[in-house]
C-alpha cells in the first residue's frame, strides 16, 4: 500500500532563504505527484503537478522535482516570504493504473517564514 | 478558474443527528471527492465518485454515505452524528481520465463540529 512521508513536520527560517520541503513515497509506480499549499483553516490549493514523464516543473518562486526511481519529491522555495507561510502537503495516486485519481497524502510540512 | 463550493464553513451538530455537507463545482469534472482531515492523521479519503450515481468506498467510509444524483453536486451524508466525526471536510474534484495526471481542486472546508 502506497505510503506518504514527508520530513521535517515543521520548519522555521528567516525572510528571504532558500529552502527544500521533501517528500518521499513506498511505491514508485506513480502517474504523478501534486504539491498542494494549505492556509490555516482553509482548503487545499493546487501548487504544482510534475508527471511521472517528468523530472520537475516550475512555478514562480516554486521548482517541484520527482525522482521517481527512489521515491522521492523535492519542492524549492526560493526567497522565501512570510506570505509563504502555510502547511504544504504531497500526494500521489495510490498505485499505477489505480483509482480513478483519488490520492493519497503526506501528513504535510507546516512553513514558517520569519520576518 | 475551477470553483469547488462547500455549502458550509463551520457546522455544529448533535450526536444522533443526521448530517448532509454538499459540495458543487462548477467546471463538469466527473470525479467527486470527500476527505476528513484530522492532526496527526492528514488528510483520508471517505468516498469517491467517477460519475452521477456511481460511487466507491475511500479509506474510512464507515458511518458515511453519499449521493451524487447530478454531476456538479456530490453530498457527504453522516447517517447518526457521534462525536467521534468531528473533523474538516474537504470536498475535491477532477478531471476524470483513466490513469490521471489531473489536478485535484478543493473547496474552502468545512469544519463540523459533532457535540
Amino acid at each position: 500500500k502506497q505510503e506518504v512521508t514527508q520530513i521535517p513536520a515543521a520548519l522555521s527560517v528567516p525572510e528571504g532563504e532558500n529552502l527544500v520541503l521533501n517528500c518521499s513515497f513506498t511505491d514508485s509506480a506513480i502517474y504523478n505527484l501534486q504539491w498542494f499549499r494549505q492556509d490555516p483553516g482553509k482548503g487545499l490549493t493546487s501548487l504544482l503537478l510534475i508527471q511521472s514523464s517528468q523530472r520537475e516543473q516550475t512555478s514562480g518562486r516554486l521548482n517541484a522535482s520527482l525522482d521517481k526511481s527512489s521515491g522521492r519529491s523535492t519542492l524549492y522555495i526560493a526567497a522565501s516570504q512570510p506570505g509563504d507561510s502555510a502547511t504544504y502537503l504531497c500526494a500521489v495516486p495510490p498505485r499505477y493504473g489505480g483509482s480513478q485519481g483519488n490520492l493519497i497524502f503526506g501528513k504535510g510540512t507546516k512553513l514558517s517564514v520569519k520576518p | 478558474d475551477v470553483k469547488v463550493t462547500q455549502s458550509s464553513r463551520y457546522l455544529v451538530k448533535r450526536t444522533g443527528e443526521k448530517v448532509f455537507l454538499e459540495c458543487v463545482q462548477d467546471m463538469d469534472h466527473e470525479n467527486m471527492f470527500w476527505y476528513r482531515q484530522d492532526p496527526g492523521l492528514g488528510l483520508r479519503l471517505i468516498y469517491f465518485s467517477y460519475d452521477v450515481k456511481m460511487k466507491e468506498k475511500g479509506d474510512i467510509p464507515e458511518g458515511y454515505s453519499v449521493s451524487r444524483e447530478k454531476k456538479e453536486r456530490f453530498s457527504l451524508i453522516l447517517e447518526s452524528a457521534s462525536t467521534n466525526q468531528t473533523s474538516m471536510y474537504l470536498c475535491a474534484s477532477s478531471l476524470l481520465l483513466l490513469n490521471s495526471n489531473q489536478p485535484q481542486h478543493f473547496g474552502d472546508g468545512t469544519r463540523l463540529s459533532i457535540l
